[in-house]
């Protein structure tokens, strides 16, 4: 079967550093995934991560550690803008869906 | 580019109706996937489409349909519907099955049972 769990909510402050962290559980691995998703919007792909690391993408980035089966989201110089739910996705081994963490949502606070 | 669009944007039927959701994806994106989103359960992988068949199926009942067209396009079907399945219905189109390939989601459809 397929676990993925996150935090529920979150809450920091303007200016601040944030890490969202998510583990998971599967039978397969070809990758992981974060997503943005403001309410009531279509998630939007943040990064991917395959082999273990940190991946760096402007004030966001991810790391992988595959053998502890564990990723985090790390958003730098929070924004109010930043407010949302953050969903972390694994896809599966020879096939192209996803499976999904049930989401952070992150309030940013001023 | 457009990205991917789902008609209608929100639906309200009741128990024991069916209904039909359409999904473009964005040109030259052949594989459409469909998720249902809820509260408690997050995004549920329903069923996977890519040039026309289906690849890949998730843990639905028969209720559940979809298929896709020769442009691409995608709709999906629910028969009988029950009180659960008031979600929002998200289709994620795309280019290719490669590992790292992100899926695109459309805003959704929000379907509420009566």
């Amino acid at each position: 079967g397929q676990n993925i769990d996150q935090p529920t909510e979150m809450t920091a402050t303007e200016g601040a550093i944030v890490q969202i962290n998510c583990t998971y559980q599967t039978s397969g691995f070809n990758g992981l995934f974060w997503y943005q998703q403001h309410a009531g919007e279509a998630p939007t792909f943040l990064s991917y991560n395959v082999l273990d690391g940190l991946e760096e993408k402007g004030r966001f980035s991810s790391f992988l550690s595959r053998s502890k089966g564990y990723s985090y989201l790390l958003l730098k110089e929070l924004q109010m803008k930043d407010s949302a739910s953050y969903l972390c996705a694994v896809r599966d081994p020879g096939a192209n869906n996803l499976f999904f963490g049930t989401g952070t949502r992150l309030t940013v606070i001023p | 580019k457009a990205g991917v669009t789902q008609t209608p944007r929100y639906l309200i039927k009741t128990r024991g109706q069916q209904v039909t959701l359409s999904c473009s994806p964005i040109s030259g994106h052949r594989s459409v996937s469909w998720y249902q989103q809820t509260p408690g359960q997050g995004l549920q992988f329903l069923f996977e489409y890519f040039s026309e068949t289906q690849r890949n199926k998730g843990n639905f009942p028969g209720r559940f349909s979809g298929r896709q067209f020769s442009n691409s396009r995608s709709e999906m079907n629910v028969s009988t519907l029950e009180l659960g399945d008031s979600a929002l219905y998200l289709c994620a189109s795309s280019a290719g099955t490669a590992a790292a390939e992100p899926q695109h989601f459309g805003d959704g459809t929000r379907l509420s049972i009566l």
